[in-house]
C-alpha cells in the first residue's frame, strides 16, 4: 500500500537554486495538497488542486508553483529557493467532502542555505 | 486567514496518566479532525467530528466538537510510551478545495 509518495526525501539547496518536489497517490483521491511544517506553527497549505486540472493558492503561496500532472501526480516548484523556506513539505490527497480523510505522504525534509 | 490557537505547545507524559490538549479558533469550522504525527512520518488522522457537541472516541482517545463550532478538545486516558508524538487540532470548512486549517501541534514527550 503506497497511499502518497514523495520524493525526495532530503534535499539541500543553495540559495538561488531551484528544484521540484515530486508527490503521487495512488488511491485514485481527486483532491491533492501541499504543505509546509514549520515548529510550532502546524502545518500551512501553500497550494492545492481540488481537481485534475485546478489549481489555487493556500495561505503561503509566495515562492512556489504547482503542477497538477494528471489525476497521481502533484508537484511543487521552487524556482528560486531562499533560506526561508526551509522546512519540511508534505503532500496529501482526499477526496471532496467534510471530514475525508487527508492522507499525507512522510515528507521532504529541505534545508536552503 | 483562519488560525487555530492549540494549547499546551508540549507536554511531559508518566504512562498511566491522562492527557487533554485543546484547540480554539476566532473562526467557525463545519469539522474538527485530530491528526497524530509520529517522527519521520506525515500526520495520520486518528478522530473526525462533524457536528457541534458530538463526542466520539476511538479506544483511549476522546475528542469532542465545542459548541460553539469554534473549539474542540482531545483526551488521551492511561497514556502508554507509543502516544509519544505530535498532535494536531485540524479545522475545515465547507468549501470546494477541502482544505485543512492546522493548529500549531502539541508535542507528548515522555518523563524521564
Amino acid at each position: 500500500n503506497a497511499g502518497v509518495t514523495q520524493t525526495p526525501k532530503f534535499q539541500v539547496l543553495k540559495t538561488g537554486q531551484s528544484m521540484t518536489l515530486q508527490c503521487a497517490q495512488d488511491m485514485n483521491h481527486n483532491s491533492m495538497y501541499w504543505y509546509r511544517q514549520d515548529p510550532g506553527m502546524g502545518l500551512r497549505l501553500i497550494y492545492y488542486s481540488a481537481s485534475e486540472g485546478t489549481t489555487d493558492k493556500g495561505e503561503v503561496p509566495n515562492g512556489y508553483n504547482v503542477s497538477r500532472l494528471n489525476k497521481r501526480e502533484f508537484s511543487l516548484r521552487l524556482e528560486s529557493a531562499a533560506p526561508s523556506q526551509t522546512s519540511v513539505y508534505f503532500c496529501a490527497s482526499s477526496e471532496p467532502g467534510l471530514g475525508t480523510e487527508a492522507f499525507f505522504g512522510q515528507g521532504t525534509r529541505l534545508t536552503v542555505v | 486567514g483562519q488560525q487555530l490557537n492549540q494549547s499546551p505547545q508540549s507536554m511531559f507524559i508518566q504512562e498511566g496518566e491522562d492527557v487533554s490538549m485543546n484547540c480554539t479558533s476566532s473562526s467557525i469550522f463545519n469539522t474538527w479532525l485530530w491528526y497524530k504525527q509520529d517522527p519521520g512520518e506525515g500526520p495520520v488522522l486518528l478522530i473526525a467530528l462533524y457536528k457541534a457537541g458530538e463526542l466520539t472516541s476511538n479506544g483511549r482517545l476522546t475528542a469532542q466538537f465545542g459548541i460553539t463550532r469554534k473549539d474542540s478538545f482531545l483526551n488521551i486516558s492511561a497514556s502508554i510510551p507509543s502516544d509519544v508524538g505530535i498532535y494536531f487540532c485540524a479545522g475545515q470548512i465547507d468549501n470546494a478545495g477541502n482544505m485543512l486549517t492546522f493548529g500549531g501541534g502539541t508535542r507528548l514527550m515522555v518523563k524521564p
